[in-house]
Parts: C-alpha cells; sequence; structure tokens
C-alpha cells in the first residue's frame, strides 16, 4: 500500500544546530507540504511543492527551508534551531488540485 | 485569505448521544472543504469532503456533515457516539487556483466520550 513515511519520529537536539527531518511519499503524488501543530494553534503550513524544483513559503517559514529534487521526498530544513520551533511536524501529500491531503504520522522535535 | 473557525474547544458527550462539531469557514469561492480525525501520537485522518453536488456528505466511521453556504459552516455530525471516537477533530477549507491547493485548519475540537 502506499504510504507518507517521516523519520525520525521523535527528536532531541540543541539550538543554533541544522536539523532535516525527512518525508517520503510512495503515492506519486506531486503536491507536498509541511505543517507544524501546536497546542492552540492546530496545524500550520510551513512550506509546500507543487512538483520537483518547485517549493513555496507558507504561513510561517521562517527559520526553514526545503528542496524538492524528486517526486517522493520533501525533507524540511531548521537552519538553526530555535526554542521556539519546539513542535510536532507533519508532512502531506496529495494529488493536483483541491484533493485530500495524506498525512504522516509527524516528528516530534524537541529543541534545548 | 480563507480562514475556519471551529468555535469549540472541548466537548464532552456520552457514549451512545449524538454529536455536532461545529465548523465555520470564510472564503470568497466555492471553497472544497474537509474533516479530518487525529488520535493522540498520529497523523491527520480524512473522514470526509465536500467539493460540490449534494450539500450532505457522508463519511467514513458513521460520520457526516451538511455544508450550508448561507451560514458558511461544515458541521460534522454523528447520530451515536463510540469510546473509540474519542480524538481530536479538524475543519478545513481549500482554496487554490488552476489545480494547485492549500488547506487552512481550523484550532480543532477534542471530543471526550463519557462512558
Amino acid at each position: 500500500d502506499a504510504e507518507i513515511t517521516q523519520s525520525p519520529r521523535h527528536k532531541i537536539t540543541e539550538t543554533g544546530r541544522q536539523v532535516t527531518l525527512a518525508c517520503h511519499q510512495t503515492w506519486n503524488h506531486n503536491n507536498m507540504f509541511w505543517y507544524r501543530q501546536d497546542l492552540g494553534h492546530g496545524l500550520r503550513l510551513i512550506h509546500y511543492s507543487y512538483g520537483v524544483h518547485d517549493t513555496n513559503k507558507g504561513e510561517v517559514s521562517d527559520g526553514y527551508s526545503v528542496s524538492r529534487s524528486n517526486t517522493e521526498d520533501l525533507p524540511l530544513t531548521l537552519e538553526s534551531a530555535a526554542s521556539s520551533q519546539t513542535s510536532v511536524y507533519f508532512c502531506a501529500s496529495s494529488e493536483k488540485g483541491a484533493q485530500p491531503q495524506h498525512f504522516g504520522d509527524g516528528t516530534r522535535l524537541s529543541i534545548l | 485569505a480563507q480562514s475556519v473557525t471551529q468555535p469549540d474547544i472541548h466537548i464532552t458527550v456520552s457514549e451512545g448521544a449524538s454529536l455536532e462539531l461545529r465548523c465555520n469557514y470564510s472564503y470568497g469561492a466555492t471553497p472544497y472543504l474537509f474533516w479530518y480525525v487525529q488520535s493522540p501520537g498520529q497523523g491527520l485522518q480524512l473522514l470526509l469532503k465536500y467539493f460540490s453536488g449534494d450539500t450532505l456528505v457522508q463519511g467514513i466511521k458513521g460520520f457526516e456533515a451538511e455544508f450550508k453556504r448561507s451560514q458558511s459552516s461544515f458541521n460534522l455530525r454523528k447520530p451515536s457516539v463510540h469510546w473509540s471516537d474519542a480524538a481530536e477533530y479538524f475543519c478545513a477549507v481549500g482554496a487554490g487556483h488552476s489545480g494547485y491547493s492549500t488547506l487552512t485548519f481550523g484550532k480543532g475540537t477534542m471530543l471526550l466520550v463519557s462512558p
């Protein structure tokens, strides 16, 4: 069955370090998304991509970057981790258009 | 820009009772609307979606939702709640053009089910 996989599931790191969260989907979807989930805020869009070499900023993109070199992967990089970036991160993918998004199980990131 | 409001942060329902979770959206054109459910430690699972046509849509796990354009609402309902329905529920509106779309989520409603 097709799926979307995030790794690692849990990570603890220190402020100022670079961190990369992986997202891999086997749906062959063009669209991929990164969200962060915080208590009281729901899910907020960080970055998204509509295809290879395409990336776009979302609502809360400061301090984050993505790159899309193939259809399956959209890694999220925190260039210099800050404590405010402690959160649960979700990756999602969808077909073109206003189609439902399929979500991974999330990465819980703690920045000390 | 689109937005979604879920007025209830928490709702407690007795097992076997009916359920209605409220969702109001703001969007200038015809919206694409979704309800997702999230169990602890897991990602979001799609319950149902509305794109066009019949305003009453059926989803998985016995859930349904009704799109009311005049009220800008898309409330989720279930006639009889089971203990396994305890989870967090998110309403989302999709917006975009030319085949591309992002989702804006509400802040969620936590459903607690009492015995």
